[in-house]
């Protein structure tokens, strides 16, 4: 199975500040298509998880610009320009490349 | 609107069995799949399995092979998991996720829909 390992696992982040989690794949997540399917997740305490980021880089209908995803291969990160109050949770990787799907260890998002 | 609505939380004694169920509307039930998830208290997200509605093919998780079962009813929209001999680890949250229709073949919609969620608890 491919691993997905996620840093830092706590991310404590000031009001308005950046934020920018890694994630990276024990093998490239390139599917044959020649897309590449990592998926991020957002899990607000008490919710279901809600996914944020598709594909890399594509955001969800809903989710704010402040939001982004980039990277390639086996490494990936998602970033939020400047934190609000409403981002506390709990955040996933997972791929969608190779079967069995596998997600990240989470990383929890915290205010200082 | 498109959503997947599961069944209520259940407490089962060890050894016992639970069936969880996650009813689709607002799309077109066969034309996807349903992947399991599940989230033990204060841990991570641990993917169980999928079925495609289109034809029934199932892939399980192998820690999980033997034990749990996912099927779908195509009439109501309805997947189903199954989960058998019950031990105190399996005390979790189970969610249903839309995932792709075909095995082995990804899908720019997999898991944007998720179910809000079934407590299963497992004690004696």
């Amino acid at each position: 199975d491919v691993v997905m390992t996620q840093s830092p696992l706590s991310l404590p982040v000031t009001l308005g500040q950046p934020a920018s989690i890694s994630c990276r794949s024990s093998q490239s997540l390139v599917y044959s298509d020649g897309n590449t399917y990592l998926n991020w997740f957002q899990q607000r305490p008490g919710q279901s998880p809600r996914r944020l980021i598709y594909k890399v880089s594509n955001r969800d209908s809903g989710v704010p610009d402040r939001f982004s995803g980039s990277g390639s291969g086996t490494d990936f990160t998602l970033k939020i320009s400047r934190v609000e109050a409403e981002d506390v949770g709990v955040y996933y990787c997972m791929q969608g490349t190779h079967w069995l799907w596998t997600f990240g260890q989470g990383t929890k998002v915290e205010i200082k | 609107q498109v959503q997947l609505v599961q069944s209520g939380a259940e407490v089962k004694k060890p050894g016992a069995s639970v069936k969880v169920s996650c009813k689709a509307s607002g799309y077109t039930f066969t034309s996807y799949g349903i992947s399991w998830v599940r989230q033990a208290p204060g841990q991570g997200l641990e993917w169980m399995g999928w079925i495609s509605a289109y034809n029934g093919n199932t892939n399980y998780a192998q820690k999980l092979q033997g034990r749990v079962t996912m099927t779908t009813d195509t009439s109501t929209s309805t997947a189903y998991m199954e989960l058998r001999s019950l031990r105190s680890d399996d005390t979790a949250v189970y969610y249903c996720a839309r995932d792709t229709q075909q095995q082995l073949v990804p899908d720019d919609d997999a898991f944007d829909i998720w179910g809000q969620g079934t407590m299963v608890t497992v004690s004696s």
